[in-house]
């Protein structure tokens, strides 16, 4: 079974307006950390927020805010007032405490941002 | 700030070549990964190094040989390259492993077989 998945596969936005990126997961691991990485055009995969599976509140990292529903299984990636360099591939992915899940994260196949100016 | 250098960006192979791509990170981390990008995927783990002097296999190891040379360097070897291998890599850090430790990546290497 997938353990991330991330039904669209390209959205539309606005510049200046917000936007939720989907994900939702798949663990029997009590403990976990889910992280949102942005892959720009020029390729490299950068880190933009984490959040820990028994963090009470949902993490925020300036614009990106991740709305965390555990019972759901859901983390998804809340982008405000969009510009136009917020144009990428986003990916949702997770890591487990134990087992193999702990050396290994795993990704979702992404969602492609398109901010329209 | 260097992070995680891995070298080289883009290489295209013949069939059956060898080769190797190199990587290296300056920020302390203990444990180091290689992975690989096929379109419309996310990234798949190939080999990781929990530790200096560790390596285990990923997900999709076949094909693949890895060395921690020590604790900056981990080098990911393909000994007979197939087209099945033409991916993007991407090796990446993190302090250690478990699922608090965020793992960061270099830029990315993009392999052509032909």
């Amino acid at each position: 079974a997938q353990k991330i998945t991330q039904t669209q596969p390209g959205m539309f936005v606005q510049e200046k307006e917000a936007v939720t990126l989907d994900c939702t997961y798949d663990t029997s691991d009590p403990s976990y950390g889910l992280f949102w990485y942005k892959q720009p055009s020029s390729g490299e995969m950068i880190f933009l927020i984490y959040q820990g599976s028994y963090d009470q509140q949902n993490a925020t990292e300036g614009r990106y805010s991740l709305n965390f529903q555990k019972a759901r299984k859901s983390a998804n990636l809340v982008i405000s007032a969009s510009q136009l360099g917020d144009s990428a591939m986003y990916f949702c992915a997770m890591r487990e405490a134990g087992g193999t899940g702990a050396n290994n994260l795993f990704f979702g196949t992404g969602t492609r941002l398109t901010v329209i100016p | 700030n260097a992070g995680v250098t891995q070298t080289p960006k883009f290489q295209v192979l013949k069939t059956g070549q060898s080769m190797t791509l190199q990587c290296a990170q300056d920020m302390n981390h203990n444990s180091m990964y290689w992975y690989r990008q096929d379109p419309g995927m996310g990234l798949r783990l190939i080999y990781y190094s929990a530790s200096e002097g560790t390596t285990d296999k990923g997900e999709v190891p076949n094909g693949y040989n890895v060395s921690r040379l020590n604790k900056r360097e981990f080098s990911l070897r393909l000994e007979s390259a197939a087209p099945s291998q033409t991916s993007v890599y991407f090796c990446a850090s993190s302090a250690r492993t478990g699922r608090e430790n965020t793992i960061y990546f270099g830029e990315g290497s993009w392999l052509t077989v032909v």
